[in-house]
């Protein structure tokens, strides 16, 4: 079955700190990985996205790293700041008959905190 | 939110009644979708469009209808009989549906409430 799965489920951290979010995935074949910001109440905002020979991709203070192999992939999240609160969405895709369909995992809620 | 508007930002209607929700993009992409998004559950494709005149159903599109009149438009109707209608609805759209590096952008959402 394609999932995934994203962790935490949500975290708390303080101004400036680091932190790392974590995706697991199921979804088979493969074409590329995604993390999107959604903040409350709007659409999501793509963050960055990777294919199968990309390791990392930075984007600011963003940074993906993909493991095809182990079909793993985090966001490290550098200095954080009260905008980075927002719940942080993994989505993989994977082609089909004409096109490519996405599987979304269910978020992790961030929330940073003074 | 790009070039994607969706409206009302949020809507309540009362059960039994079809509802439609609006998206425009003017990004000029060929392909556009509509999702569903609830709480703990990642987001769900009801319908999906690659072309003018053309759409095709999603994951859970019982209850739900689209049109695809304009290349700009893609409204999608909530009918009475969706089950669970109440939840945030987000339109997106990608330059084509065929290649899988295309971003696909996201409207603001609609937020429906139905009691």
């Amino acid at each position: 079955k394609n999932q995934v799965e994203q962790s935490p489920q949500s975290l708390i951290i303080l101004e400036g700190k680091n932190c790392t979010l974590q995706c697991n995935y199921t979804v088979s074949p493969f074409s590329n990985l995604r993390w999107y910001k959604q903040d409350t109440g709007r659409g999501p905002v793509s963050l960055t996205i990777m294919t199968f020979s990309e390791n990392t991709k930075s984007n600011g203070r963003y940074t993906a790293t993909l493991d095809a192999d182990t079909k793993q992939s985090s966001l490290h999240i550098t200095a954080s700041q009260l905008s980075d609160s927002a719940s942080y969405i993994c989505v993989v895709s994977r082609p089909t008959g004409g096109g490519n369909k996405l599987t979304f995992g269910t978020g992790t809620q961030l929330k940073v905190e003074l | 939110d790009g070039g994607i508007t969706q409206s009302p930002k949020y809507l309540f209607r009362k059960e039994g009644q079809n509802v439609t929700l609006s998206c425009e993009q003017n990004l000029n992409h060929d392909a556009m979708y509509w999702y569903r998004q609830d709480p703990g559950q990642g987001l769900r494709l009801i319908y999906y469009s690659q072309i003018v005149n053309d759409f095709q159903k999603g994951d859970i599109a019982e209850g739900y209808s689209v049109s695809r009149e304009k290349k700009e438009s893609f409204p999608l109707t909530v009918t009475s009989a969706q089950k669970n209608p109440t939840a945030f609805y987000l339109c997106a759209s990608s330059i084509n549906l065929a290649e899988s590096s295309y971003e696909q952008y996201f409207g603001p959402g609609t937020r429906l409430t139905v009691t």
